[in-house]
C-alpha cells in the first residue's frame, strides 16, 4: 500500500508558464516532506522541503504547498525552464526515514 | 569529484552469484543509506547506517547485507542473487535528522539473469 502517491506518471507544460506536480500521502505522522529532482544516469537531488508546521515554502522559482487537511502537497515551478525537465519525487518523512512516490517526468515544450 | 561515488555503475550477473556494490563519501556525512528504484514505484529503503556502529534494516532487507567498513564506506551485498533483484541501486548520505536533504551517487544499474 503505498503511503506517498504522485498519481501523474508524466506532465507537459510549455516553456515559461507554471508547472504544477502533486503528491497525495495517507499516513497523518508525517512531519516533514520533501521534493528531489532526477535527471537521467543520475541520482536524486534535493530541491525543497517543507515541516508540517507550515502551509507553504519558496526558494526562488521554486514552491511548495503543504494541505494537511487534504494530506496533499504540490510543487509549483513558475516559470518553467527546459533545464526542469526531468523526474520529480516527493518523499515524506515520519521521523526515521522516506517514504517516496513515485515520481512525476515533468517535460518542458519550447 | 563526485561526493557520493557508486561502483560499479553497471552490472550485468547470474542467479546464484554474489555480488557486493561499494559507496564511498567524501562529504564526512554519519548517515548512509541504500534504496533500490523498480519501474513505476518509488525509491524503497534497504538498509541504513547512523554511525559506523549503528546498521538498521529498511523496508525490503530480505536478501541483502550490508557492511560500514568507514564512516565513509558502506557496501550492500547480494548473498545469491535472485532476477527479482534487477532494479536501480542508489547509495545516500546525509547529516543529522533524516529530514536533512540526502545526498545520491549515480546508481549501480543491476541486472541478474
Amino acid at each position: 500500500d503505498q503511503q506517498v502517491k504522485q498519481n501523474s506518471p508524466s506532465l507537459s507544460v510549455q516553456e515559461g508558464r507554471i508547472s504544477i506536480l502533486n503528491c497525495d500521502y495517507t499516513n497523518s505522522m508525517f512531519d516533514y516532506f520533501l521534493w528531489y529532482k532526477k535527471y537521467p544516469a543520475e541520482g536524486p537531488t534535493f530541491l525543497i522541503s517543507i515541516s508540517s508546521i507550515k502551509d507553504k515554502n519558496e526558494d526562488g522559482r521554486f514552491t511548495v504547498f503543504l494541505n494537511k487537511s487534504a494530506k496533499h502537497l504540490s510543487l509549483h515551478i513558475v516559470p518553467s525552464q527546459p533545464g526542469d525537465s526531468a523526474v520529480y519525487f516527493c518523499a515524506a518523512s515520519p521521523g526515521y526515514q522516506l517514504i517516496w512516490g513515485a515520481g512525476t517526468k515533468l517535460i518542458i515544450k519550447p | 569529484d563526485a561526493d557520493v561515488t557508486q561502483t560499479p555503475r553497471n552490472r550485468i550477473t547470474k542467479t546464484g552469484k554474489r555480488i557486493m556494490l561499494e559507496c564511498s563519501q567524501t562529504k564526512g556525512h554519519d548517515r548512509m543509506y541504500w534504496y533500490r528504484q523498480d519501474p513505476g514505484l518509488g525509491l524503497r529503503l534497504i538498509y541504513y547506517s547512523f554511525d559506523v556502529k549503528d546498521i538498521n534494516k529498511g523496508e525490503i532487507s530480505d536478501g541483502y547485507s550490508v557492511s560500514r567498513q568507514a564512516q565513509a564506506k558502506f557496501s550492500l551485498s547480494l548473498e545469491s542473487a535472485i532476477p527479482n533483484q534487477t532494479a536501480l541501486y542508489f547509495c545516500a548520505t546525509s547529516e543529522g535528522q533524516v529530514n536533512q536533504p540526502q545526498h545520491f551517487g549515480d546508481g549501480t544499474r543491476l541486472s541478474i539473469l
